[in-house]
């Protein structure tokens, strides 16, 4: 078993849908990352968090440390949403220093 | 500011034949990352920096693999007697700080290798 499991690994939504993406993780952990690569490969960070909730325009990242669980939402969702988004622990029972990856979520949003 | 850097952008090579990839991090960020991305796989660790400590290599697949870096600036990883199963994408990362707290990490745009 995975380290970090993502669900769905792949969801396509038409444009302006609410879209929810899942991140569980069995070890216990100092921050988790929400990473998203775009088509062309290239990798961008859109949250760090440790506890709570962060914001950023439409991007949404939660995190329950007792369910050891985070999810990624994007309110009204748009074509050009569509890329892989990746969840990352950082844990401090492994190594204090690397992430651990999930698979990724390949997102398709449709106009 | 700059972000990032990797060079080459694409790499092929021959079976045997060793190569050297190259990361320059953001200016001032003392912990540097190597990860690997094989074709429809995830994301995966290689290798840590962190300031003048020593190196975390326990991502390193085999000891065809090692890296370097000079002080807090760039960074090398070279791949011995490449084999097939080394073909992938080989992405830098480098954040302000590193450690258990560590920080937000900024990724280069990958070397892509192909070993024929």
């Amino acid at each position: 078993k995975n380290e970090v499991e993502q669900s769905p690994q792949n969801l396509t939504a038409q444009e302006g849908e609410f879209i929810t993406i899942n991140c569980s993780y069995s070890v216990g952990i100092s921050a988790l990352h929400w990473l998203q690569q775009h088509p062309g490969g290239g990798i961008v960070s859109l949250f760090m968090l440790s506890s709570g909730k962060k914001k950023h325009g439409r991007l949404i990242a939660t995190i329950n440390i007792q369910e050891k669980h985070s999810s990624l939402h994007i309110t009204a969702s748009h074509p050009r949403d569509s890329a892989v988004y990746i969840c990352a622990v950082r844990s401090w029972e492994t190594s204090g220093s690397r992430l651990t990856f999930g698979e990724g979520t390949q997102l398709t949003v449709n106009p | 500011g700059a972000g990032v850097s990797q060079s080459p952008s694409n790499k092929v090579t021959e079976k045997g034949k060793d190569v050297e990839l190259r990361c320059d991090p953001i200016s001032g960020h003392t912990a540097l990352y190597w990860y690997r991305q094989r074709l429809g796989q995830g994301l995966e660790f290689l290798i840590y920096f962190q300031g003048n400590s020593a190196p975390d290599k326990s991502g390193l697949p085999s000891d065809r693999f090692s890296a370097e870096r000079t002080g807090e600036s760039v960074s090398t990883l070279t791949i011995q007697r490449t084999q097939q199963e080394d073909s992938a994408v080989y992405l830098c990362a480098s954040s302000l700080v590193g450690g258990t707290g560590g920080a937000e990490q900024y990724f280069g745009p990958g070397t892509r290798l192909t070993v024929t």
